[in-house]
């Protein structure tokens, strides 16, 4: 599995644009790049996926690094539910077996 | 509401007591995951079944015993645990375990389990 390095801990204003970054230098070339988040007192929910191109859905942005070894996830406007502990997670081509490490832990202030 | 519905949500449990935790998925998937997430560590993968089938497991005690009798249910049977075993046991699905899918998992909200 790629090994992946985010930040411990992050925090944001209600309403402003949230940059969560991932360096995952050992992705494999046929590696998916997952993102699932964890509000409180609930399980995992998956935000978004990609490859290589820049990924846009209803929850997020993702941003693909050229070279793959990077990606970012971007909330475009924080509000007090997207407090959550954000997991980047390269999938292995094969399955779906996700690993999870520690995450961010995103706190967003009123 | 994510389809995937663990019961119960909560259970206390001796030493030396049997008891098991369901999952059920309504959502159609062929695969079904055990993870388990104790406090300040991550969440660590159990068990995975694809079409009652259990595919992985990752060095699990034998004192945790799956059992998938179909693709909806997956059950976890508890018997002698420990009290380092008391944590928050996930249960997933996805549409299959292996082969082109992309991955995206469906979570329940767990059961809480705390060993005494």
């Amino acid at each position: 599995d790629a090994k992946t390095t985010q930040p411990n801990s992050m925090e944001s204003n209600e309403e402003e644009p949230v940059h969560l970054p991932c360096n995952h230098s050992t992705i494999s070339g046929t590696d998916y790049i997952h993102w699932y988040r964890q509000l409180p007192s609930q399980g995992p929910e998956y935000v978004i996926h990609g490859l290589t191109s820049n990924v846009n859905n209803r929850m997020a942005s993702l941003a693909i690094a050229e070279d793959r070894k990077s990606s970012t996830l971007i909330l475009h406007r924080a509000t007090l539910r997207d407090a959550a502990v954000y997991y980047c997670i390269p999938t292995m081509e094969y399955g779906n077996k996700l690993v999870f490490g520690a995450g961010t832990i995103l706190r967003v202030k009123s | 509401e994510t389809g995937v519905t663990q019961t119960p949500r909560h259970l206390v449990m001796g030493m030396t007591n049997k008891k098991s935790l369901k999952c059920e998925q309504h959502l159609g998937h062929n695969a079904m995951y055990w993870y388990k997430q104790s406090a300040k560590k991550p969440l660590e993968l159990m068990f995975v079944y694809s079409l009652e089938e259990r595919v992985e497991n990752n060095s699990v005690p034998s004192r945790f015993s799956p059992e998938c009798p179909n693709s909806s249910h997956l059950f976890l049977h508890l018997h002698t645990l420990q009290p380092e075993d008391s944590a928050l046991y996930l249960c997933a699905s996805s549409p299959s375990s292996s082969g082109g899918n992309t991955g995206e998992l469906f979570f329940g909200e767990g059961s809480r389990l705390t060993v005494l």
